[in-house]
């Protein structure tokens, strides 16, 4: 079974323009949760999408936004990019996590550097 | 705000040894998950526990969920150098539909 997958692996961009990020989740998973991990940081919660939906959003200015398409695949996208937007994005896919023993499945990531 | 507190942050040992990393928060969680991450790669999820007092076990690894469901430990028996990596605890509460990680704890195991 194919696990998450995310594009592009790498991103470079320079400040004040906009990055899109995608992924696929693990077939038959509806939700896609967005992460921000900062070098040598924790992962901070940047967004939740659940059968199409913003389920939930972290502590983040609106110019980063996404959207969960109708095949679960989502997209994220950083506008007016900043030196301090680089960081390693990780999605993630999960059935409901209110299931018993459910958990989340990270894909590999996208490093975006902002010069 | 539910915060995840990890300690230590920083763990190097010799193969062979035991070592014990903690997840503690203020606040109580549905469930909580475990997960590994090795440089340049996604967090691979090793447990999720959802129990108050529950213990689960992975080979050299046990996992337990506090009885109050706020904190959770994981203990490794004769750690081996691939248990190299940055160990993270994550809560799920399923009241505010809010999953939160703590900052991990980095750990070395040396030959």
């Amino acid at each position: 079974e194919a696990g998450v997958t995310q594009s592009p692996t790498h991103l470079i961009k320079t400040r004040g323009q906009q990055a899109t990020l995608r992924c696929s989740p693990i077939s038959g998973h509806t939700s896609v949760y967005w992460y921000q991990q900062a070098l040598g940081l924790g992962l901070q919660f940047l967004l939740w999408y659940d059968e199409g939906e913003e389920r939930n959003r972290g502590n983040f200015p609106p110019r980063f936004s996404g959207r969960q398409f109708p095949n679960y695949s989502s997209e994220l996208n950083v506008n007016a990019l900043e030196l301090e937007d680089s960081a390693l994005y990780l999605c993630a896919s999960s059935l409901d996590l209110g299931l018993a023993g459910a958990g989340q499945y990270f894909g590999p990531g996208t490093r975006l550097l902002v010069l | 705000t539910q915060l995840l507190e990890q300690s230590p942050q920083f763990l190097s040992i010799q193969e062979g040894e035991n070592l014990t990393v903690y997840c503690n928060s203020s606040s109580v969680f549905s469930s909580l998950q475990w997960y590994r991450q090795e440089p340049g790669e996604g967090p691979v999820l090793l447990v999720t526990v959802v129990t108050g007092g529950e213990v689960k076990k992975l080979k050299r690894l046990t996992f337990q969920f506090g009885d109050a469901r706020k904190d959770s430990s994981l203990h490794i028996t004769a750690a081996q150098p691939g248990d190299t990596g940055l160990y993270l605890c994550a809560g799920w509460a399923s009241g505010n539909n809010d999953m939160r990680f703590g900052a991990g704890t980095r750990l070395t195991v040396k030959p």
